[in-house]
């Protein structure tokens, strides 16, 4: 079984430009969560969506917002770049919401020039 | 809100030693416990899930315990190799709600 998929795997932009993220879950698993990864924050939670309804969401401004499809693939998209965005984003999937076993896709490296 | 701290935050040992990493949280009402390894520029890998009616559990060199009364839960890894190198993670999951990430403990095992 295929495992979670990323795209792009690297992305450069500029500050002001917007981005998006794809993300493949597991064949079968419906739910998908998104985190940034930064060397300072660590791991942190962006939001989580199930059936293609957000069911969670961390603490970021509203330039960070995501959507799920009916094949649940999910997007996430970050408007108006800034410096502070350049980090890891990792996408992970599970079958059921909420405290069920995440499996992690490779990320995708974004960097804010 | 849910503090997860893992420590250390960096460990180097020679192979086939045994080690402990160490976590703790604030909150002890969670759902369940994960730990997980992360490979340089990688994603993270799912190593065990401790749910929270568990005490421990084990896969291979591996055993992960909780004590949800004092939050905190251990890895223990048996006769580390080389490959054991990489940063482990541990996330705590309050009731059907998002994952908690600590920071991290890098590991170094020296051949």
């Amino acid at each position: 079984k295929a495992g979670v998929t990323q795209t792009p795997r690297y992305l450069i932009k500029t500050r002001g430009q917007q981005v998006t993220l794809s993300c493949s879950p597991i064949s079968g698993h419906r739910s998908v969560s998104w985190y940034q990864q930064t060397p300072g924050q660590g791991l942190q939670f962006l939001f989580e969506y199930f059936s293609e309804t957000q069911r969670n969401k961390g603490n970021f401004p509203g330039r960070f917002s995501g959507r799920q499809f009916s094949n649940s693939r999910s997007e996430m998209n970050v408007s108006t770049l800034e410096l502070g965005d350049s980090a890891l984003y990792l996408c992970a999937s599970s079958q059921t919401a909420g405290a069920d076993t995440q499996y992690f896709g490779p990320g995708t490296r974004l960097t804010v020039l | 809100k849910q503090e997860v701290t893992q420590i250390p935050a960096a460990l180097s040992v020679p192979e086939g030693e045994n080690l402990v990493l160490n976590c703790s949280f604030t909150d002890s009402a969670i759902y369940n416990l994960q730990w997980f390894r992360q490979d340089p520029g990688k994603g993270l890998t799912s190593l065990l899930l401790i749910q929270s009616s568990q005490r421990e559990q084990t896969s291979g060199r591996l055993n992960a315990s909780l004590d949800k009364s004092s939050g905190r839960s251990t890895l223990y890894i048996a006769a580390s190799q080389p490959g054991d190198s990489a940063t482990y993670l541990c996330a705590v999951i309050p009731t059907g709600n998002q994952f908690y990430f600590g920071t991290g403990t890098s590991l170094t095992v020296i051949p």
